[in-house]
């Protein structure tokens, strides 16, 4: 069956610096998809960024990219100039697909930004 | 806004009862996904259906049912609510299933179940 683990259950950065939540994985398939999501004290679920297993070249939208390592089953969050509406719970999430289309979650990482 | 609209907002209920909760999907999206998010259980996928059929169930206790309607807008149903019951459940879409382009669910408002 298929994991995924966030190892940190909080992190901390300061305004303006950069911070890394780490995620790994766990499965036998070899096409499938990863993303991150944002969820804010509304507890809203915001997409942040989407990376397809099949890709080299990892996925960027403005401060957020990520470091895929396929072969480790590694999905690293890299938030650039941090700022205080980043403050949030962010889940990494897997999906593969096949006769199943649903969401496979962490447990997430509480990210805190600090003025 | 992700497009996904949930209602209600925030149910609150006593135990025993039965409740329905609400959900229509973005334009064009054919296949909706539940997702029930609880302190001690995280984020967990309850059920999924595509164009009216159901297609995958997760975690899902008898207790609740779901169906997708001729509109796409989805219901799910819990009855017999137990304390443990309370919960954020999600609804999510996407455009549908089995593309090969990786479906992204956008996620709804959520609606928060407390039981008493």
């Amino acid at each position: 069956a298929q994991t995924v683990t966030q190892s940190q259950p909080e992190m901390s950065v300061q305004e303006a610096e950069t911070v890394t939540l780490s995620c790994t994985y766990d499965t036998s398939e070899s096409d499938y998809y990863l993303f991150w999501y944002k969820q804010p004290p509304s507890r809203q679920m915001i997409l942040v960024i989407r990376q397809e297993a099949y890709k080299q070249q990892n996925a960027t939208e403005n401060r957020f990219s990520v470091n895929f390592q396929k072969a480790a089953k590694s999905f690293s969050l890299k938030i650039s100039d941090s700022q205080l509406g980043d403050a949030a719970m962010y889940f990494c999430a897997y999906y593969y697909g096949g006769s199943q289309g649903n969401l496979i979650f962490g447990k997430g990482t509480k990210l805190s930004v600090k003025p | 806004d992700s497009g996904v609209t949930q209602t209600p907002k925030h149910l609150i209920t006593a135990t025993g009862q039965r409740v329905t909760l609400r959900c229509s999907p973005r334009s064009g999206d054919l296949s909706v996904y539940w997702y029930q998010q609880s302190l001690d259980q995280g984020l967990q996928f309850l059920i999924q259906y595509y164009n009216g059929e159901e297609r995958a169930k997760g975690n899902i206790l008898e207790r609740f049912s779901a169906q997708q309607f001729p509109d796409l807008h989805s219901e799910l149903n819990l009855s017999s609510l137990e304390l443990g019951d309370s919960a954020l459940y999600f609804c999510a879409s996407s455009v549908a299933v089995g593309t090969g382009f990786g479906e992204t669910q956008y996620f709804g408002p959520g609606t928060r179940l407390l039981v008493l």
